[in-house]
């Protein structure tokens, strides 16, 4: 199995950076995927780290370090339509291929 | 393309009846996957598919089944409804069955609820 550990929740100021943390313990690593998640809707996929370091898109930022099991979503510059869910995902090799699972999410209030 | 597409939308079933939610993606993907969102929580694996024919079980698997006889579609079957079983359901789908695993995605869900 694995544990995929967030902060339940975090409040941040317009304008201002928020960074989000995610640590795993999992065996056959494969990759790491952020997901937003406004309410009421589906999740729509963020950004994809396989190998360590920073990948840039915009104002958002996902790095990975593999050999400690730990990733963090940065949000830059945030806006008011960035309150929503972050969930991070782990992708594992399993006999039959692969195996997606969720943390359970970080819900960011971004106030004015 | 209509991208992944769920039915119904929303449904209300008495403890111990059964249903089939529908979940069918156009776009030619191998993997496919079944999760439950609880209110305020994250998304929990019910059970996934690498290809047609092939399935295997996630973190929650008990009292669902499934199939996979064609690769577009992945239907989840409730055996036996339960109070516990009232959740939002998300199909998902995407390329890579082995090596990477390209971004999911999501059909819009399917609210159920169990009196």
């Amino acid at each position: 199995g694995q544990n995929i550990d967030q902060p339940t929740e975090m409040t941040a100021t317009e304008g201002a950076i928020v960074q989000i943390n995610c640590t795993y313990q999992t065996s056959g690593f494969n990759g790491l995927f952020w997901y937003q998640q406004h309410a009421g809707e589906a999740p729509t996929f963020l950004s994809y780290n396989v190998l360590d370091g920073l990948e840039e898109k915009g104002r958002f930022s996902s790095f990975l370090s593999r050999s400690k099991g730990y990733s963090y979503l940065l949000l830059k510059e945030l806006q008011m339509k960035d309150s929503a869910s972050y969930l991070c995902a782990v992708n594992m090799i399993k006999a039959a291929g692969n195996k997606l699972t969720f943390g359970g999410g970080t819900r960011v209030l971004v106030k004015p | 393309n209509a991208g992944v597409t769920q039915t119904p939308k929303f449904q209300v079933l008495k403890t111990g009846q059964s249903m089939t939610l529908q979940c069918a993606q156009d776009m030619n993907h191998e993997y496919m996957s079944w999760y439950r969102q609880d209110p305020g929580m994250g998304l929990r694996l019910i059970h996934y598919s690498v290809g047609a024919g092939i399935t295997d079980q996630g973190e929650v698997p008990n009292g669902y089944n499934v199939s996979r006889s064609t690769t577009e579609d992945f239907p989840l079957r409730l055996l036996s409804a339960a109070p516990s079983q009232t959740s939002v359901y998300f199909c998902a789908s995407s390329y890579g069955a082995s090596g990477r695993l390209y971004e999911q995605y999501f059909g819009p869900g399917t609210r159920l609820t169990v009196t």
